[in-house]
């Protein structure tokens, strides 16, 4: 098994600019979720799912979007990037089906926004 | 909201001192999990506590749940250089989501 898989690792936008975070995982995990995380702030839920075709938010998701259109695929939208959403971003899953059980984390991508 | 929050932010020390972060919420958890992230790295899951009270060991690391279930800690007997990285704990405020604390940086010098 692969776990959780993020593309790309890195990736340096100009402000205004629109792209897609990809998240997979080969666990059959039905909860999936993304964070950010800035130093000094620990780690903040953006958007989760609890299995395919479902999603909500989480405690910081104005400027994402997400979908889940399979269990293996969660991607993260950012509509117009802004410098403040300069971070690194973790995908993660359980196999619990909730929040509750162990998260599997992604390797993460680091953004920049200019 | 729920905040969780630990205490300190960062700790240095001599290798084969003793380490401990705490870990406050401002409301009861269900539960609460300890993740280690190394330098560069993603968390890494160690534990997950339950029950009010609960103690359990991995080795050198003691976790502690605590009566209330609104605290935790996390104590590291005889710290080694690998024992290096910040250490978080988290807890779900519903079955959805799971909030965060601060995080404790650990230090260790040969």
């Amino acid at each position: 098994n692969a776990g959780v898989t993020q593309t790309p690792k890195f990736q340096v936008l100009k402000t205004g600019q629109s792209m897609t975070l990809q998240c997979a995982q080969d666990m059959n995990h039905e909860y999936m979720s993304w964070y950010r995380q800035d130093p000094g702030m620990g780690l903040r839920l953006i958007h989760y799912s609890v299995g395919a075709g479902i999603t909500d938010q989480g405690e910081v998701p104005n400027g994402y979007n997400v979908s889940r259109s399979t269990t293996e695929d969660f991607p993260l939208r950012l509509l117009s990037a802004a410098p403040s959403q300069t971070s690194v971003y973790f995908c993660a899953s359980t196999r619990t089906g909730t929040a509750w059980g162990e998260q599997y984390f992604g390797p993460g991508t680091r953004l920049t926004v200019t | 909201g729920q905040q969780v929050m630990q205490i300190p932010q960062y700790q240095h020390v001599q290798e084969g001192e003793d380490f401990t972060t705490y870990c406050n919420s401002s409301t009861t958890l269900s539960n609460i999990q300890w993740y280690k992230q190394r330098p560069g790295g993603h968390p890494v899951f160690l534990i997950q506590l339950v029950k009010s009270g609960e103690v359990k060991k991995q080795k050198r690391l003691t976790f502690q749940f605590g009566e209330a279930k609104k605290n935790s800690s996390l104590h590291i007997t005889a710290t080694q250089t690998t024992d290096v990285g910040t250490y978080f704990c988290a807890g779900p405020p519903d079955t959805d989501k799971l909030i965060f604390g601060t995080g404790t940086r650990l230090q260790v010098f040969p």
